[in-house]
């Protein structure tokens, strides 16, 4: 089945730029979504379809996508978005379609 | 505004059984597949089980298929998960989510709160 590799951790200062990465075989040719879990909490989608961000999302958030990665980026960091972040794919050619990657926790330093 | 709500989680010993419900409210929920997933305490999230809108398809993960079964009744907007046969490694808090589509891909959006489900003895 198709696998999704995330880094385990990212660390940034608020203000500054946090990338998070998605790794996947032509993941480019996918559509990737990503989806944010506070502590304690259930996971909340933050871009859906490699870009678009759902109503209620910041600007800050953004995604793109191409050859083997996709990118989960977020801007002006604040506080509140230190959360494990997971992306998703649907691999409509595997009998196990809804496939998660490993998740980062994102720290705000 | 868009709900789900789960319930029917609890503690069960190994090799028993258990059944969760997902009540929807807030839109047309006959109109969405809907599915279940998972997450073990420390781990990420694992996808269970999906179904069509009308039940007409069905898919599990391996994981699971041969002891789960899902179900929906779009008459009392309500997604069901019948687990039997469950052992140790079922343990893990159930989340509902609705799924989302477009021509090429599919997500999940909303997700339920989830309920925790525990498997020991």
């Amino acid at each position: 089945s198709y696998v999704l590799t995330q880094p385990p951790s990212v660390s940034v200062a608020p203000g500054q730029t946090a990338r998070i990465t998605c790794g996947g075989n032509n993941i480019g040719s996918k559509s990737v979504h990503w989806y944010q879990q506070k502590p304690g909490q259930a996971p909340v989608l933050v871009v859906y379809d490699d870009s678009d961000r759902p109503s209620g999302i910041p600007e800050r958030f953004s995604g793109s996508n191409s050859g083997n990665t996709a990118t989960l980026t977020i801007s002006r960091v604040e506080a509140g978005d230190e959360a494990d972040y997971y992306c998703q794919v649907w691999d409509s050619s595997s009998d196990h379609p809804y496939v998660f990657g490993t998740g980062t926790k994102v720290t705000v330093l | 505004e868009v709900q789900l709500v789960e319930s029917g989680g609890g503690l069960v010993k190994p090799g028993g059984s258990l059944r969760l419900s997902c009540a929807a409210s807030g839109f047309t929920f006959s109109s969405y597949s809907m599915n279940w997933v998972r997450q073990a305490p420390g781990k990420g999230l694992e996808w269970v089980s999906s179904i069509s809108s009308s039940s007409s398809y069905i898919y599990y993960a391996d994981s699971v298929k041969g002891r789960f079964t899902i179900s929906r009744d779009n008459a009392k907007n309500s997604l069901y998960l019948q687990m039997n046969s469950l052992r140790a490694e079922d343990t893990a808090v159930y989340y509902c989510a609705r799924t989302m589509t477009t021509v090429t891909t599919l997500w999940f959006d909303p997700w339920g709160q989830g309920t925790l489900v525990t498997v020991s003895s």
